[in-house]
Formats: C-alpha cells, structure tokens, sequence
C-alpha cells in the first residue's frame, strides 16, 4: 500500500498564479478530502468528495479554489489566482466506508505565495 | 463556540510522567470519535478512535463521556517520543463522512 500520495512537496509561486496541487488516494477508499493547515487556523476541511461526487465544499474559502476528482484514483485542488494568504500545508486524504474508518493523509503539499 | 476544543497547552513533562488530554464536542449528534496524532511538519496520523466503552493500547487510554460530551487521552510512562500534537477528531456519522479536527494539544517530554 503506497499511501496517499501528493505532488508537489513545496510549491512557491508569486501572487497571481495559477497553482495546482494533486492528490491520488488509497485504491480501494472511496471518500477523499482537502485540508488545510495553518498555526492561525489549525486543520481546515475545504471540501469532500465521495466516489468522485464533491459532497460538501462549503470550507472552500472563495470562488478562486476549484477541486475536482476525475476519477477514483486522482484528484486537484487549484487555486487561481492565488494570494499571500493562501500560504499554508494543504493535505489530501482519503478513507473508506466503514465504521471507524480513519483518515489517511499525505505528506501534503507546503504552498508559499509571495 | 468550535465545534471542537482543545486545550492547547503546551504540556512540558518528564520522561514516566502521565499526562491527560480532554477535548469537548458541541454536536450532540456526533458519532465516532478519534485521536490522531502529528509531528512537527508531518501529516496527522491515527492514534487511536475511541469507542462508547473506553479502549486501551498499551500505554495509550481513551475515555468517551457521551453526555458532558467529551473525550480523553490518557498516556502513562510518557517517552520522549510521545512529543507530539495531538488533535481530537469528531465525526457526526460512522461512516467516514466529514471529520471535524480541534486545534490540538502540543506535548512535549523532557529527560
């Protein structure tokens, strides 16, 4: 099991840029979320997917962030244009149905905007 | 109010200490419970869920109080590896579904 996996590590850009972070999950997990990690803010769920569906984005903080899971095995978190604040750890995760059933993260994906 | 809190500490005890955690819920509705933990710049890892009649892994106790609605962590012998933060997780179903995470309690173990 390859865990979940998130690409890049570390992203710098310059405000206005267009960023895309990817996420491929567990095979076999059929839910999947995006959060977002700062020392002001602790960790924030931005949005949920289940089998591929988006359930629930109301953390997506404004229309500048889109996700979107193609398939069952990928999915993107984009944020365009982006701005100073959204400097944070944004982390994938996924899980299956079940009782009980933990989340598992990726390492996640540092973004730091100039 | 968070619907998830934590006290932040930072807890600062000696190695063999045991130190207790709470971490109170506002969603009456909530259903399965969780502690995870993370390292500094790393992702958050499951510790352990924490089930209606309290459960034990090794050194490790989690406590649910289901009508002053709060959970615990109870480490006993604490290791310096055991420096961490440790976030208390709350979902309103069982299965998985959205999880609400506190803020986190840092512990830190000295020799």
């Amino acid at each position: 099991d390859a865990g979940v996996i998130q690409s890049p590590r570390h992203e710098v850009t310059e405000m206005g840029q267009e960023v895309t972070l990817r996420c491929k999950p567990i095979s076999g997990h059929d839910y999947l979320f995006w959060y977002r990690q700062t020392m002001m803010r602790g960790l924030e769920l931005l949005i949920y997917f289940n089998n591929n569906v988006p359930i629930d984005d109301s953390g997506m903080p404004e229309d500048r962030f889109s996700a979107k899971m193609p398939n069952a095995s990928f999915s993107t978190l984009k944020i365009q244009p982006s701005e100073p604040r959204d400097s944070a750890v944004y982390f994938c995760a996924s899980s299956r149905t079940g009782e009980y059933s933990p989340l598992h993260f990726g390492n996640g994906t540092r973004l730091t905007v100039t | 109010r968070k619907e998830v809190e934590q006290d932040p500490g930072p807890f600062n005890v000696p190695e063999g200490a045991t130190v207790a955690f709470n971490c109170t819920y506002s969603n009456s509705a909530s259903q399965s419970f969780f502690w995870y933990r993370q390292d500094c710049r790393k992702e958050p890892k499951l510790l352990m869920s924490v089930y209606s009649s309290g459960n034990e892994d090794g050194r490790f106790t989690a406590q649910l109080n289901r009508a002053s609605q709060y959970i615990s962590l109870l480490i006993r012998d604490s290791k310096l590896s055991d420096s961490a933060t440790y976030l208390c997780v709350v979902n309103i179903n069982t299965n998985a579904g959205k999880s609400t995470f506190g803020d986190g309690t840092t512990l830190t173990v000295k020799p």
